[in-house]
């Protein structure tokens, strides 16, 4: 099916190791985004993409790094984790009009 | 500063009954606004959006108001059903700025009772 794939579902990390949280999709979609997800914070913008080899900060990019190789895929690396980045991240892409975002299931991240 | 604010941590309404979330901002440049539902352990969907250069936006049960005025909108679900509990986030965009950035309210809480 057509949509945002992200992998893996669930992950425990320990403090200090690094990681990539996989996202692809296959909509040809220009934008893609990572939020972040904490209770009684909403969804928060960690990095962003414009389209292949263009990224960009977001609210939150501290401790996060992307890279947009190709048009359907938007990885995001942490780099040595940390509690505080125990969280649900969700993948997002949207066509260049912004009409419509679709997300990923998630990715349950935590880190101890 | 949230720019984007839900100030109702929840809401519980009866079946068939009118549920209203609100949804403020603060953000002048915002044009585009959009809802998403999202379901325990998914991925947020997308419900419905406005224009900033509308005040109103119906897609059957749900109609989404814009109060530029005010800074204020709200998504109307009538008549409400069990299946419409779930969280529901506001959402906003600035034009001219890369469609990839979305500002998210809190979320609130929706629980439609049988």
């Amino acid at each position: 099916n057509a949509g945002v794939t992200q992998t893996p579902k669930f992950q425990v990390l320990k403090t200090g190791q690094s990681m990539t949280l996989q996202c692809a999709q296959d909509m040809n979609h220009e934008y893609m985004s990572w939020y972040r997800q904490d209770p009684g914070m909403g969804l928060r913008l960690i990095h962003y993409s414009v389209g292949a080899g263009i990224t960009d900060q977001g609210e939150v990019p501290n401790g996060y790094n992307v890279s947009r190789s190709t048009t359907e895929d938007f990885p995001l690396r942490l780099l040595s984790a940390a509690p505080s980045q125990t969280s649900v991240y969700f993948c997002a892409s949207t066509t260049r009009h912004g009409y419509g975002y679709t997300f990923g299931s998630g990715t349950r991240l935590t880190v101890v | 500063d949230q720019q984007v604010k839900q100030n109702s941590p929840s809401l519980s309404v009866q079946e068939g009954r009118i549920s209203i979330l609100n949804c403020d901002y603060t953000n002048s440049m915002f044009d585009y606004f959009l809802w998403y539902k999202k379901y325990p352990a998914e991925g947020p969907t997308f419900l419905i959006s406005i224009s900033s250069i509308k005040d109103k936006n119906e897609d059957g049960r749900f109609t989404v108001f814009l109060n530029k005025s005010a800074k204020h909108l709200s998504l109307h679900i009538v008549p409400s059903q069990p299946g419409d509990s779930a969280v529901y986030f506001c959402a906003a965009r600035s034009d001219g700025t890369s469609y990839g950035k979305l500002t998210f309210g809190q979320g609130t809480i929706l629980t439609v009772h049988p």
